[in-house]
């Protein structure tokens, strides 16, 4: 099966200082998505990467779909008590069939 | 985009018993699928959804345990049949949408089940 590796799996972190975290893939992916969980909804999509070497903004947040279409990043800057939460990459196969990464679980202290 | 509902948004249920999950979409879509999120882990995708079709399960689910309904291309239902303890999990309604530069995949707020 495809394996998908995600780090870091925790991170703490103070209000203002910017993050980042990765996604890395044994298997050639044609798009990559990156999720945000809040406790208590389902995953919320941030960014969408549809073309290896796209990097690609939504605000504070920045991600990149790797060259080799095994890897993509994600980069939040300037952190807020908001972002906490976990996010997950999850590129997907066919169908619209989403492979989860194991998630990356993002702590912001004020 | 697209935007699902999911009820019950939780339970708590004996074992032994089943609980049907109800997934709506306020807009027609071709797919939809359902993923179970065990305690502290990451989403897998149990089966695929498809109108006037059996749905297609993923290795390690089967029909007997989690049958599925697609009665109409905004409607679906997911049953866990005879629950243990270990189904506890959030059970969580995805469906395939047009946004913007691609196809994307939304989600509903799950359903947060714990078998006692």
């Amino acid at each position: 099966g495809q394996q998908l590796n995600q780090s870091p799996q925790s991170m703490f972190i103070q209000e203002g200082e910017d993050v980042s975290m990765n996604c890395t893939s044994s298997s050639i992916f044609n798009t990559w998505l990156w999720y945000k969980q809040d406790p208590g909804e389902g995953p919320v999509l941030l960014i969408a990467l549809y073309k290896a070497g796209e990097l690609t903004s939504n605000g504070r947040l920045t991600a990149q779909f790797g060259i080799t279409r095994k890897d993509s990043f994600l980069n939040i800057s300037a952190s807020i008590p908001s972002d906490v939460g976990i996010y997950f990459c999850a590129p997907p196969r066919g169908n619209y069939k989403l492979t989860f990464g194991k998630g990356t679980l993002l702590t912001v202290n004020p | 985009s697209a935007v699902i509902s999911q009820k019950p948004s939780r339970d708590i249920c004996q074992r032994g018993t089943s609980l049907t999950i109800q997934c709506q979409v306020d807009s027609q879509v071709t797919m939809m699928f359902w993923y179970r999120q065990q305690p502290g882990q990451s989403l897998t995708l149990i089966a695929t959804a498809n109108q006037g079709s059996e749905a297609t399960y993923e290795s390690g689910f089967v029909i007997d345990k989690f049958p599925i309904s697609r009665p109409n291309l905004t409607f679906s239902t997911l049953t866990v049949s005879n629950m243990s303890p270990e189904d506890s999990s959030i059970y969580l309604c995805s469906v395939e949408a047009f946004q913007g530069g691609g196809t994307e995949a939304f989600f509903g707020q799950g359903t947060r089940l714990t078998v006692v």
